[in-house]
């Protein structure tokens, strides 16, 4: 069965420093791996994606991923967090059997001044 | 992509009575989603819905309490019927479309319906 996990609840940073939200994936063939951002009252919106190819995966607003096959890890980064980061963050996987996607429980992300 | 609309953006409603809840999709798609997303957790595919066919529906959901409606390739509705408190959720509509020259599915997703319950 698929599944998504992220360990952190939330993430504080100050802006302007790196950061990164954890995502490790558990899937039975190869991984589609999402990451979605949820700002308030808002709907989720598309981040970015790995399918295939290179392992750091480049996205909106500056974001990039890091896949890692060996620690079945998809990690959200950015250099320089701003105020404007902070958001509700979901890690997804997709079941391209099933036409499913399978999303984490979320990580909200602080970044303050 | 997509560009997803839902209608209301939010509700209060009594406990007992329904809600259904509109999704409009401005280009034609075969695959619709609805989602739920309780408060402070993640989002629960509550069913599929396909145009011609039935809605496929996940563990814990049943069509009497979330009947799901999908006369076209642009419009679905949900409802949510026999409100209790519980039902309190944003409930989001999502569509997979393939992009022109990409070689796989892409997922997007409504702006949601805030739903209180009273």
């Amino acid at each position: 069965a698929q599944s998504v996990a992220q360990p952190e609840d939330q993430v504080n940073v100050a802006e302007g420093n790196p950061l990164t939200v954890k995502c490790t994936y558990s899937v039975s063939g190869n991984p589609y791996l999402f990451w979605y951002v949820q700002y308030p009252n808002r709907g989720l919106q598309f981040l970015l994606k790995y399918i295939t190819g290179d392992n750091l995966v480049k996205g909106s607003y500056g974001f990039e991923a890091e896949f890692n096959k060996s620690q079945t890890s998809f990690h959200l980064k950015k250099p320089s967090a701003l105020v404007s980061d902070s958001a509700l963050y979901f890690c997804a996987v997709r079941d391209d059997n099933f036409n499913k996607f399978y999303f984490g429980s979320g990580t909200k992300l602080n970044v303050k001044p | 992509s997509a560009v997803i609309s839902q209608k209301p953006s939010r509700d209060i409603c009594q406990r007992g009575t329904s809600l259904t809840i509109q999704c409009q999709v401005d280009s034609q798609v075969t695959m619709m989603f609805w989602y739920r997303q309780q408060p402070g957790q993640s989002l629960t595919l509550i069913a599929t819905a396909n145009q011609g066919s039935e809605a496929t529906y996940e563990s814990g959901f049943v069509i009497d309490k979330f009947p799901i409606s999908r006369p076209n390739l642009t419009f679905s509705t949900l409802t949510v019927s026999n409100m209790s408190p519980e039902d309190s959720s944003i409930y989001l509509c999502s569509v997979e479309e393939r992009l022109a020259g990409g070689p796989y599915n892409e997922q997007f997703f409504g702006p949601g319906t805030r739903l209180t319950v009273l």
